[in-house]
């Protein structure tokens, strides 16, 4: 089945402590990328990644890191995460690295992030 | 700041009935897509409309996009309790690989 799945579905941390939210897609896309979103202000996208090794900012990209070692991969990291940090993340992934919007987007289910 | 704005915010309609939400954006697109989302999941893609076209159906869904005016509408006809979600429409403003989402519009249909 074509999907996107995101680790964990759930996450409760504190202040300053590293963590990891994992995604993988099995539709051999180039376009991957990340959003939060927060009640009021919508989708937000963080970074995006055009191919393997290629990534780039987005609208909310302060405090995040992600990494595209290989195609089907795009975890997102908090090296240091603060409450403002306290979101529901979404992946996404797309087949084009051209216009995106020619292009449906696929979500993952989201992932719950608390920062206490 | 957003460039895609839907309206209303919120809609509370009876199952059977249409729902019409809006969205008004401020730069020149290529393309407009609209997405739901049933609460708390991810989003799903619905529909995509060119810039060049004027209207597209899809089952009980239509499109319409109004360049002069820069606003799209989104159509459910004979809606069901099913429909019940957020509604959310998405931008690529002048080339950019930033695609950007409005803040959606909750639709409530009654059964």
């Amino acid at each position: 089945e074509a999907q996107v799945t995101q680790n964990p579905r759930y996450l409760i941390t504190v202040t300053g402590k590293k963590l990891t939210v994992t995604c993988s897609q099995n539709m051999n896309h180039e376009y991957m990328s990340w959003y939060r979103q927060d009640p009021g202000l919508g989708l937000r996208q963080i970074y995006y990644s055009m191919n393997v090794e290629v990534t780039d900012k987005g609208d909310v990209p302060e405090g995040y890191k992600v990494s595209r070692k290989e195609k089907r991969n795009f975890p997102l990291i908090l090296e240091s995460p603060s409450p403002n940090q306290t979101s529901l993340y979404f992946c996404a992934s797309s087949p084009t690295t051209g216009a995106v919007s020619k292009e449906t987007q696929y979500f993952g289910p989201g992932t719950r992030l608390l920062v206490l | 700041s957003q460039q895609g704005e839907e309206d209303p915010q919120a809609l509370s309609i009876q199952e059977g009935e249409n729902a019409t939400m809006n969205c008004s954006y401020k730069t020149s697109i290529n393309n407009l897509q609209w997405y739901r989302q049933n609460s708390g999941r991810g989003l799903v893609h619905l529909i995509l409309i060119r810039s060049n076209e004027r209207e597209k159906h899809s089952g009980r869904l239509r499109v319409t996009l109004d360049t002069s005016k820069k606003s799209s509408s989104l159509l459910i006809t004979a809606s069901r309790a099913a429909d019940t979600a957020s509604y959310f429409c998405a931008t690529e403003p002048g080339g950019s690989y930033i695609p950007t989402f409005g803040r959606g519009t909750s639709l409530i249909v009654h059964p």
